[in-house]
């Protein structure tokens, strides 16, 4: 069974519309993470959570909010989507120095 | 601040052949280096990673790295590539100060082709 869940797996939604990305793990890991693959840059921050009531920006928050529900869960949400948030998104937990990945959600925004 | 360099964003090898990706990185302090794999529509899977003690660490699949504090690197190596290594190389840093949130930074990738 998988560690770090993330639903859905692909979706596709209009510009305007408001989207949220769920993520879930099992590990029993407080930290957890959200970021967006793009081709060519890697992987960047969105937003980080060391805990239920700790929850702080990345590197390119701006057009995202998150909500840390429980220490298992960690959504993602895109309140007005654009094009340009069409991108690979991934959760991630923190054990010690290492994180953990979802499996990634891949968003196309039309 | 911290950054990641990673040489090549594709490399292309024959089986069996020895596979070499390059990454070299900024840290202000002594940083903590990984090596994630990305297999086509999955995830990143931790291939190894160096925090402290032998700097060449080994990994899963054959892989290791060898962290080089003069040069800045921790390059990803293999002696004999095979087809299922094809993938996306992704090399990362942390800080290891006790303050840190744990920000992981990432290179760019390395789209790894293995010819038959």
């Amino acid at each position: 069974d998988a560690d770090v869940t993330q639903t859905p797996r692909n979706r596709i939604t209009k510009t305007g519309k408001r989207i949220m990305l769920e993520c879930s793990q099992t590990k029993g890991h407080d930290r957890m993470y959200w970021y967006r693959q793009d081709p060519g840059l890697g992987l960047r921050l969105i937003y980080y959570s060391f805990d239920v009531k700790d929850i702080n920006k990345g590197e390119i928050s701006d057009g995202y909010s998150v909500s840390r529900q429980a220490q298992a869960k960690f959504s993602l949400s895109l309140e007005s989507a654009i094009p340009n948030q069409t991108a690979l998104y991934f959760c991630a937990t923190k054990w010690r120095e290492t994180q953990y990945f979802g499996p990634g959600t891949r968003l196309l925004v039309l | 601040a911290q950054s990641v360099t990673q040489l090549g964003s594709h490399v292309s090898v024959s089986e069996g052949a020895l596979v070499l990706l390059r990454c070299n990185y900024s840290s202000s302090v002594p940083p903590y280096l990984f090596w994630y794999v990305q297999y086509p529509n999955q995830g990143l899977q931790l291939l190894l990673k160096y925090t402290t003690g032998a700097t060449l660490v080994k990994g899963i699949n054959g892989f290791e790295a060898e962290f080089k504090k003069s040069e800045t690197s921790f390059h990803l190596t293999k002696p004999s590539a095979h087809m299922s290594d094809a993938a996306e190389y992704f090399c990362a840093v942390t800080s290891s100060g006790g303050t840190s949130y744990g920000k992981l930074t990432f290179g760019q990738g390395t789209i790894l082709t293995v010819h038959p």
